[in-house]
């Protein structure tokens, strides 16, 4: 069975350095997602991608942050200046046509110094 | 302001009986709400969709209602098994992003 993958597993880095958080979704899924957990917190949604733009965005999802999907297959996020808080495990998910039923992938979890 | 309210924090039954937990939202209108199970540092896998037109889903041992007038979703394991010990997530869709209850830790006690 098709499974979404992220990269990597975990990520350590200093407080203001940028980090580039990796996800493979399941090659017929149209739409795209991050979400974040914060440990021992809810899962918050962050922001939403389909046809190569974003088509909604919380606001957590501030100016530091960036998704792109570069070359059809790879969706990131990238965030540009990471601050303590930032400090979670964060989830890529995508669905298919009816955009109903999510599939997650295991987590990235990012830890800032 | 928009909230989803998952009814406890944590759940604790014995082996064979039956979970019921609870989702309540309010300042929503979902076209459908799901659940999700979470097991620790995993991401949330999904369990099963309800729509607003639809009163009650069942899926095995699962079973899941939706009250629009309400408000409310109520999701039941019958047969409680100690593999059913995660924490459920409720999901709301919101125009292109879906929101989540903070969840229920269940614990099944063999």
């Amino acid at each position: 069975e098709p499974e979404v993958t992220q990269t990597p597993s975990h990520q350590v880095t200093q407080m203001g350095q940028e980090v580039i958080l990796r996800c493979v979704p399941i090659s017929n899924h149209l739409y795209f997602y991050w979400y974040r957990q914060i440990l021992g917190q809810k899962v918050e949604f962050l922001v939403s991608f389909y046809n190569n733009e974003i088509s909604e965005k919380s606001e957590i999802f501030d100016d530091q942050f960036s998704v792109e999907r570069p070359d059809g297959s790879n969706f990131t996020l990238k965030i540009r200046s990471t601050k303590l808080e930032d400090s979670a495990m964060y989830f890529c998910a995508g669905s298919g046509t009816a955009q109903e039923t999510q599939y997650f992938g295991p987590g990235t979890r990012l830890l800032v110094l | 302001s928009q909230k989803i309210e998952q009814n406890s924090e944590a759940l604790n039954i014995q082996e064979g009986k039956t979970a019921t937990l609870t989702c309540n939202y309010t300042n929503y209108s979902p076209a459908y709400l799901q659940w999700y199970r979470q097991d620790p540092g995993r991401g949330p896998v999904f369990l099963l969709l309800i729509r607003e037109n639809e009163k009650e889903k069942r899926k095995e041992r699962l079973k899941v209602t939706f009250d629009t007038t309400l408000k409310q979703s109520l999701f039941h394991i019958t047969a409680s098994q100690p593999a059913d010990s995660a924490t459920y997530l409720c999901a709301l869709h919101n125009n292109n992003d879906m929101r989540f209850g903070a969840g229920t830790r269940l614990t099944v006690k063999p």
